[in-house]
């Protein structure tokens, strides 16, 4: 199975200041026909997960343009420019390359 | 308004069964592949199986192959998982999701 790493587990951040969440698998995620299948997700408590980012940088309708998604091969990082109170939450990687479908471990984003 | 909804969790014996219903609306079901996503008390996301845009095939995580069925039903733009033989380590939200929509999680307990 594809083992996705995700680091920090926990990020604590101020307001208004950068974050940035690494997430790294134990093999190539891209797909045979050319594409990595790769997403972002954003979980808050109480709260159904919403997908972020798909195929590794493609931005979902309405996520604000602070976040961005990068990467390739088995290296992926998520960045925010300039973090809000709404973006506290979990947010998890997840390859869809290769059966069975992975996630990472979660990153635990908080406020200081 | 896309809307979907999942039901079905409860309570259940270990080796008893339960169905989940994930009823949706408001976008083009038949298109897309979906997929069941469960997370087990204070841990992270597992991916429990997954069923093509047409219904034409069905994948599973090991530890639910031969004992959960994942199944649609395209002109009711409905998604099920029908789960037997449940065990203890079944107990989780399960969550239904499909391109970028995911359901709001539904609490499957196993315990005697």
């Amino acid at each position: 199975d594809v083992v996705m790493t995700q680091s920090p587990l926990s990020l604590p951040v101020t307001l208004g200041q950068p974050a940035s969440i690494s997430c790294k698998s134990s093999q190539s995620l891209v797909h045979r026909d050319g594409n990595t299948y790769f997403i972002w997700l954003h979980h808050r408590p109480g709260q159904s997960p919403r997908r972020l980012f798909y195929r590794v940088s493609n931005r979902d309708s309405g996520v604000p343009d602070r976040f961005s998604g990068s990467g390739s091969g088995t290296d992926f990082t998520l960045n925010i420019s300039r973090v809000e109170a709404e973006d506290v939450g979990v947010y998890y990687c997840m390859q869809h390359t290769h059966w069975p479908w992975t996630f990472g471990q979660g990153t635990r984003v908080e406020i200081k | 308004e896309v809307q979907v909804v999942v039901s079905g969790g409860d309570l259940v014996q270990p080796g008893g069964s339960l169905r989940l219903s994930c009823a949706t609306s408001g976008f083009t079901f038949s298109n897309y592949w979906m997929y069941w996503v469960r997370q087990t008390p204070g841990k992270g996301l597992e991916w429990v199986a997954t069923i093509k845009a047409d219904g034409s095939a069905q994948y599973y995580v090991d530890s639910v192959k031969g004992r959960f069925t994942i199944s649609r039903d395209n002109a009711k733009s409905s998604l099920s998982l029908q789960m037997n033989g449940l065990r203890v380590e079944d107990t989780a939200v399960y969550y239904c999701a499909g391109y970028t929509y995911w359901g709001q999680g539904t609490l499957v307990t196993v315990s005697s």
